[in-house]
């Protein structure tokens, strides 16, 4: 498959543990948030959005936490399987905007 | 619901020549998204369309350019290529005033540039 980046930090789980994938995001006029998710060969996949006016949003067996205050992102995948092994992206934008400034990505690799 | 289409899936190109990448959104989706994906720089935006017009912009060169048609399908063109424009590209399409501004991103074209 086609590799995503070449030196992107890299987080090993156990299969069904509980993965935590941080982000540190730049503009704090941002007040939307996603994360995505790209497998090998595929372009990025949605997973889950925050809104700045809340502080935690919660999907299937994915929750996303936002820390306004330090500018910090964190994505919370429960029972993680090898499904999951992935690229995770998160990204930032400003409502009325439909320009997303990516991070620079973790590599979620899970070990069965 | 077809999802978001883009061809080619792969293309390889010589330095100096020109290309022209094309996306087609989701039925009803009227915006159009592009970005370049590198192992180096990330995934960063080249612009936005929407009802035909360019509604955003990133900071790449003028031989970066697009258009959309009034079907909201568009096109990205780079002219006189170079070597670093090798990369993934990457078209997303929105439904722009829904209540949601979720983008939708295609498989990308891979542009190798030798």
């Amino acid at each position: 498959g086609e590799s995503v980046g070449l030196h992107l930090p890299t987080l090993s789980v156990q299969e069904g543990d509980n993965s935590i994938i941080n982000c540190a995001y730049s503009n704090s006029a941002s007040d939307y948030f996603i994360w995505y998710k790209q497998e090998s060969g595929k372009g990025p996949q949605f997973i889950i959005d925050i809104r700045s006016n809340m502080d935690k949003r919660q999907g299937q067996r994915v929750t996303v936490l936002l820390n306004k205050t330090v500018k910090h992102l964190s994505l919370q995948i429960a029972a993680t399987q090898p499904g999951d092994s992935a690229v995770y992206f998160c990204a930032e934008t400003m409502d009325s905007s439909y320009k997303l400034i990516f991070g620079s990505g973790t590599r979620l690799l899970v070990r069965p | 619901k077809a999802g978001v289409t883009q061809t080619p899936r792969y293309l390889i190109k010589t330095r100096g020549q020109q290309v022209t990448l094309s996306c087609s959104p989701i039925s009803g989706h009227r915006s159009v998204s592009w970005y370049q994906q590198t192992p180096g720089q990330g995934l960063q935006f080249l612009f936005e369309y929407f009802s035909e017009t360019q509604r955003n912009k990133g900071n790449f060169p003028g031989r970066f350019s697009g258009r959309q048609f009034s079907n909201s399908r568009s096109e990205m063109n780079v002219s006189t290529l170079e070597l670093g424009d090798s990369a993934l590209y990457l078209c997303a399409s929105s439904l722009r005033g829904g209540s949601s501004n979720e983008q939708f991103f295609g498989p990308g074209t891979r542009l190798t540039v030798l």
